[in-house]
């Protein structure tokens, strides 16, 4: 099956500082792929939509300034967590649609301190 | 907005069938019901999806109600390995967005 790669798989940051997380298509090319947050023991949220070579679509309540998403081609899309709080702390989580099914990234556990 | 109501827990015996319920009782008819599952710490795995016929992969059967209100995930020889959180999702089949909805935490039991 195809396959999304996220990195890192884990980031320890100080409270303040920008975390950026890399989400690619492997072997497809996806003009738009999702960013999940997903809190211990909670199911995961949809953040925000990425849509290559325009403006990405946050969904009610995420703020884009603080997570900026960039989607600079086809195969690459990048979530930057900016100026990192310990309530930023959570799993984040890409995924890319290859119709019809949705392909996941293995996850970017974030820890701010 | 997830639309589908799971229960939170379930537990099964290994090397028995796990048949996991979803209920749907809101469903579009052009909306098509997806099942994935995440093991601790991992993105979701694709395990499979339907209309309103029955499907069978290599992984599961999915069963739909004739009236497509719900459905039953079947993992026919339940395994160790199997035991992850269940997520049944309905989604329309030109959208791309997958709304998560609260799953089932399946755990097999030696």
């Amino acid at each position: 099956g195809a396959v999304v790669s996220q990195h890192p798989s884990w980031v320890i940051c100080k409270s303040g500082t920008s975390v950026k997380i890399e989400c690619r298509s492997l072997d497809f090319q996806a003009t738009t792929m999702f960013w999940y947050r997903q809190f211990p023991k909670q199911s995961l949220m949809l953040m925000a939509t990425s849509n290559e070579g325009s403006k990405a679509t946050y969904e009610q309540g995420v703020e884009k300034d603080k997570f900026l998403i960039n989607h600079a081609s086809l195969t690459l899309s990048t979530l930057t967590v900016t100026s990192a709080h310990p309530e930023d702390s959570s799993f984040y989580i890409c995924s890319a649609p290859l119709p019809p099914k949705l392909f996941f990234g293995s996850g970017t556990q974030l820890s701010v301190l | 907005d997830a639309k589908t109501t799971q229960p939170p827990s379930m537990d099964c015996a290994e090397g028995r069938a796990a048949n996991l319920p979803c209920n749907h009782s809101t469903i579009s008819g052009n909306e098509y019901v997806y099942w994935y599952r995440q093991i601790h710490s991992q993105g979701p795995q694709y395990i499979i999806h339907g209309l309103k016929n029955n499907e069978t992969n290599e992984m599961a059967s999915l069963i739909i109600t004739e009236d497509r209100k719900s459905s039953t995930l079947i993992l026919p020889h339940a395994t160790l390995r199997d035991t992850a959180v269940y997520y049944c999702i309905v989604r329309v089949a030109t959208g791309n967005q997958f709304y998560f909805g609260t799953g089932t935490s399946l755990t097999v039991i030696p």
